[in-house]
Protein backbone atom coordinates (compact mmCIF):
# COMPACT_ATOMS: atom_id res chain seq x y z
CA UNK A 1 0.00 0.00 0.00
CA UNK A 2 1.64 3.44 -1.17
CA UNK A 3 2.20 5.57 1.85
CA UNK A 4 3.99 9.41 2.87
CA UNK A 5 6.98 9.20 4.30
CA UNK A 6 9.24 11.53 6.27
CA UNK A 7 12.65 11.95 7.16
CA UNK A 8 14.24 11.92 9.54
CA UNK A 9 12.12 10.83 12.18
CA UNK A 10 13.24 13.07 14.94
CA UNK A 11 15.46 16.48 14.38
CA UNK A 12 17.75 18.32 16.99
CA UNK A 13 18.56 20.99 16.35
CA UNK A 14 19.70 24.83 18.76
CA UNK A 15 17.89 27.64 18.42
CA UNK A 16 18.71 30.14 15.38
CA UNK A 17 19.58 27.35 13.24
CA UNK A 18 18.25 26.52 9.97
CA UNK A 19 16.24 23.02 9.58
CA UNK A 20 15.16 21.59 6.22
CA UNK A 21 11.99 18.77 7.03
CA UNK A 22 11.60 16.36 3.80
CA UNK A 23 8.62 14.18 2.71
CA UNK A 24 7.91 11.70 -0.14
CA UNK A 25 4.36 11.54 -0.58
CA UNK A 26 2.28 9.16 -2.44
CA UNK A 27 3.52 9.51 -6.21
CA UNK A 28 0.34 9.83 -7.74
CA UNK A 29 -0.78 12.87 -5.41
CA UNK A 30 -0.80 16.58 -6.58
CA UNK A 31 -1.66 18.19 -3.41
CA UNK A 32 0.65 18.69 -0.37
CA UNK A 33 0.52 19.95 3.02
CA UNK A 34 2.35 20.56 6.27
CA UNK A 35 0.76 20.58 9.59
CA UNK A 36 2.28 20.27 12.81
CA UNK A 37 1.38 19.31 16.33
CA UNK A 38 2.66 20.87 19.35
CA UNK A 39 3.10 18.16 22.21
CA UNK A 40 -0.26 17.26 23.45
CA UNK A 41 -2.57 19.79 21.16
CA UNK A 42 -4.11 19.72 18.13
CA UNK A 43 -3.19 19.04 14.44
CA UNK A 44 -2.86 22.42 13.45
CA UNK A 45 -2.30 23.20 9.55
CA UNK A 46 0.51 25.24 8.00
CA UNK A 47 0.72 25.31 4.60
CA UNK A 48 -0.77 23.82 1.76
CA UNK A 49 1.17 23.37 -2.14
CA UNK A 50 -0.22 22.56 -6.11
CA UNK A 51 1.25 23.18 -9.05
CA UNK A 52 4.58 24.12 -7.56
CA UNK A 53 3.00 26.86 -5.89
CA UNK A 54 1.08 27.77 -2.13
CA UNK A 55 -2.63 27.43 -2.32
CA UNK A 56 -2.75 28.31 1.32
CA UNK A 57 -1.11 28.98 4.69
CA UNK A 58 -2.01 30.07 7.81
CA UNK A 59 -0.47 32.71 10.35
CA UNK A 60 1.97 30.19 11.85
CA UNK A 61 3.51 29.51 8.49
CA UNK A 62 5.71 32.79 8.43
CA UNK A 63 8.59 34.58 6.88
CA UNK A 64 10.56 31.73 8.43
CA UNK A 65 8.58 28.86 6.52
CA UNK A 66 9.20 27.87 3.22
CA UNK A 67 8.44 24.58 0.98
CA UNK A 68 9.70 23.25 -1.87
CA UNK A 69 9.21 20.30 -4.38
CA UNK A 70 12.66 20.69 -5.46
CA UNK A 71 12.23 17.64 -7.92
CA UNK A 72 9.53 14.88 -8.79
CA UNK A 73 9.15 13.57 -5.42
CA UNK A 74 10.23 15.53 -2.87
CA UNK A 75 8.50 17.71 -0.47
CA UNK A 76 10.42 19.97 1.81
CA UNK A 77 9.52 22.40 4.73
CA UNK A 78 12.00 24.40 5.66
CA UNK A 79 12.69 26.62 8.92
CA UNK A 80 15.03 29.55 8.54
CA UNK A 81 16.21 30.33 12.12
CA UNK A 82 13.77 28.25 14.44
CA UNK A 83 12.72 29.12 17.58
CA UNK A 84 12.08 26.97 20.75
CA UNK A 85 7.87 27.22 20.14
CA UNK A 86 8.89 25.59 16.68
CA UNK A 87 9.26 22.24 18.89
CA UNK A 88 6.81 20.15 17.37
CA UNK A 89 5.73 17.14 15.34
CA UNK A 90 5.62 18.02 11.69
CA UNK A 91 3.49 16.12 9.21
CA UNK A 92 3.15 16.34 5.95
CA UNK A 93 0.34 14.93 3.74
CA UNK A 94 -0.69 14.21 0.40
CA UNK A 95 -4.05 13.60 -1.68
CA UNK A 96 -4.71 12.69 -5.09
CA UNK A 97 -7.27 15.46 -5.49
CA UNK A 98 -8.32 18.82 -3.39
CA UNK A 99 -10.58 18.66 -0.76
CA UNK A 100 -13.28 18.33 -0.17
CA UNK A 101 -14.15 14.62 -0.32
CA UNK A 102 -10.57 13.55 -1.11
CA UNK A 103 -8.91 11.70 1.35
CA UNK A 104 -5.69 13.46 2.77
CA UNK A 105 -2.55 10.85 3.64
CA UNK A 106 -0.46 11.51 6.59
CA UNK A 107 3.15 10.21 6.82
CA UNK A 108 4.25 9.59 10.39
CA UNK A 109 6.25 13.09 11.19
CA UNK A 110 9.31 14.36 12.55
CA UNK A 111 9.66 15.48 15.61
CA UNK A 112 11.64 18.61 15.75
CA UNK A 113 13.07 19.32 19.02
CA UNK A 114 14.88 23.46 19.35
CA UNK A 115 17.14 23.92 22.42
CA UNK B 1 -14.21 31.83 14.61
CA UNK B 2 -13.45 28.91 13.09
CA UNK B 3 -13.16 26.03 15.20
CA UNK B 4 -13.44 22.39 15.89
CA UNK B 5 -13.60 20.71 19.91
CA UNK B 6 -14.37 17.47 21.25
CA UNK B 7 -16.29 17.51 24.45
CA UNK B 8 -14.19 14.77 26.30
CA UNK B 9 -10.53 14.58 26.23
CA UNK B 10 -10.30 11.10 27.59
CA UNK B 11 -12.56 8.24 27.65
CA UNK B 12 -12.05 4.68 29.13
CA UNK B 13 -14.22 2.03 27.87
CA UNK B 14 -14.00 -1.88 28.52
CA UNK B 15 -13.21 -4.46 25.55
CA UNK B 16 -16.08 -5.40 23.44
CA UNK B 17 -18.47 -2.13 24.24
CA UNK B 18 -19.08 0.37 22.03
CA UNK B 19 -17.71 3.30 22.26
CA UNK B 20 -18.83 6.73 21.41
CA UNK B 21 -16.81 9.59 20.68
CA UNK B 22 -18.24 13.29 20.02
CA UNK B 23 -17.05 16.39 18.36
CA UNK B 24 -18.89 19.70 18.25
CA UNK B 25 -17.94 22.20 15.07
CA UNK B 26 -18.74 26.34 15.04
CA UNK B 27 -18.08 26.71 11.26
CA UNK B 28 -21.46 26.02 10.08
CA UNK B 29 -20.29 26.26 6.05
CA UNK B 30 -18.12 23.28 6.40
CA UNK B 31 -19.21 20.43 4.41
CA UNK B 32 -16.61 17.68 4.69
CA UNK B 33 -15.49 15.65 8.18
CA UNK B 34 -13.10 13.39 8.70
CA UNK B 35 -12.31 11.24 11.59
CA UNK B 36 -8.64 10.41 12.17
CA UNK B 37 -7.09 7.76 14.55
CA UNK B 38 -3.54 8.65 16.04
CA UNK B 39 -1.46 5.91 18.01
CA UNK B 40 1.45 7.07 19.63
CA UNK B 41 4.54 8.20 17.78
CA UNK B 42 2.50 8.26 14.24
CA UNK B 43 0.52 10.17 11.77
CA UNK B 44 -3.40 10.74 11.81
CA UNK B 45 -4.77 7.67 10.33
CA UNK B 46 -8.13 7.96 8.30
CA UNK B 47 -10.95 5.89 9.34
CA UNK B 48 -14.12 7.07 8.01
CA UNK B 49 -15.53 10.55 6.72
CA UNK B 50 -18.77 12.19 6.01
CA UNK B 51 -20.25 15.03 3.82
CA UNK B 52 -22.41 17.50 5.30
CA UNK B 53 -25.99 15.97 2.81
CA UNK B 54 -25.49 13.03 4.79
CA UNK B 55 -26.51 12.39 8.53
CA UNK B 56 -25.02 9.19 8.88
CA UNK B 57 -21.79 6.75 7.39
CA UNK B 58 -21.02 3.28 8.22
CA UNK B 59 -17.97 1.61 8.05
CA UNK B 60 -16.31 -1.79 9.25
CA UNK B 61 -17.35 -1.75 12.93
CA UNK B 62 -17.21 2.66 13.11
CA UNK B 63 -20.20 4.84 12.10
CA UNK B 64 -20.01 8.58 11.90
CA UNK B 65 -23.12 10.35 12.92
CA UNK B 66 -23.16 14.20 11.55
CA UNK B 67 -26.37 16.44 13.57
CA UNK B 68 -26.15 19.63 11.35
CA UNK B 69 -28.80 21.40 13.79
CA UNK B 70 -26.48 21.19 16.72
CA UNK B 71 -23.21 21.14 14.98
CA UNK B 72 -22.50 18.06 16.49
CA UNK B 73 -20.35 14.88 14.76
CA UNK B 74 -19.97 11.14 16.22
CA UNK B 75 -18.15 8.54 15.85
CA UNK B 76 -19.00 5.25 17.58
CA UNK B 77 -16.80 2.01 17.52
CA UNK B 78 -18.92 -1.26 17.88
CA UNK B 79 -17.11 -4.05 19.83
CA UNK B 80 -14.25 -1.81 20.95
CA UNK B 81 -10.83 -3.91 21.18
CA UNK B 82 -7.88 -3.12 22.86
CA UNK B 83 -6.38 -2.50 18.75
CA UNK B 84 -8.41 0.51 19.09
CA UNK B 85 -6.62 2.66 22.12
CA UNK B 86 -5.33 5.77 20.14
CA UNK B 87 -6.01 9.63 20.17
CA UNK B 88 -9.19 10.50 17.83
CA UNK B 89 -9.13 13.29 16.39
CA UNK B 90 -12.19 15.11 14.11
CA UNK B 91 -11.27 17.33 11.50
CA UNK B 92 -13.92 19.38 8.97
CA UNK B 93 -13.19 21.08 6.25
CA UNK B 94 -14.92 24.48 4.05
CA UNK B 95 -14.57 24.34 0.71
CA UNK B 96 -10.97 24.56 1.21
CA UNK B 97 -7.70 22.82 1.02
CA UNK B 98 -7.03 22.67 4.85
CA UNK B 99 -8.16 20.50 7.54
CA UNK B 100 -9.11 22.26 11.00
CA UNK B 101 -8.86 19.65 13.69
CA UNK B 102 -9.96 19.61 17.00
CA UNK B 103 -8.37 18.47 20.23
CA UNK B 104 -8.38 15.04 20.78
CA UNK B 105 -10.06 12.52 22.19
CA UNK B 106 -7.98 9.59 23.87
CA UNK B 107 -9.21 6.49 23.84
CA UNK B 108 -8.10 3.36 26.65
CA UNK B 109 -9.49 -0.08 26.04
CA UNK B 110 -9.58 -2.08 29.18
CA UNK B 111 -9.01 -6.08 28.63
Amino acid sequence: EPEVTQTPSHQVTQMGQEVILRCVPISNHLYFYWYRQILGQKVEFLVSFYNNEISEKSEIFDDQFSVERPDGSNFTLKIRSTKLEDSAMYFCASSGQALPYNEQFFGPGTRLTVL
Amino acid sequence: GESVGLHLPTLSVQEGDNSIINCAYSNSASDYFIWYKQESGKGPQFIIDIRSNMDKRQGQRVTVLLNKTVKHLSLQIAATQPGDSAVYFCAENNQGGKLIFGQGTELSVKP
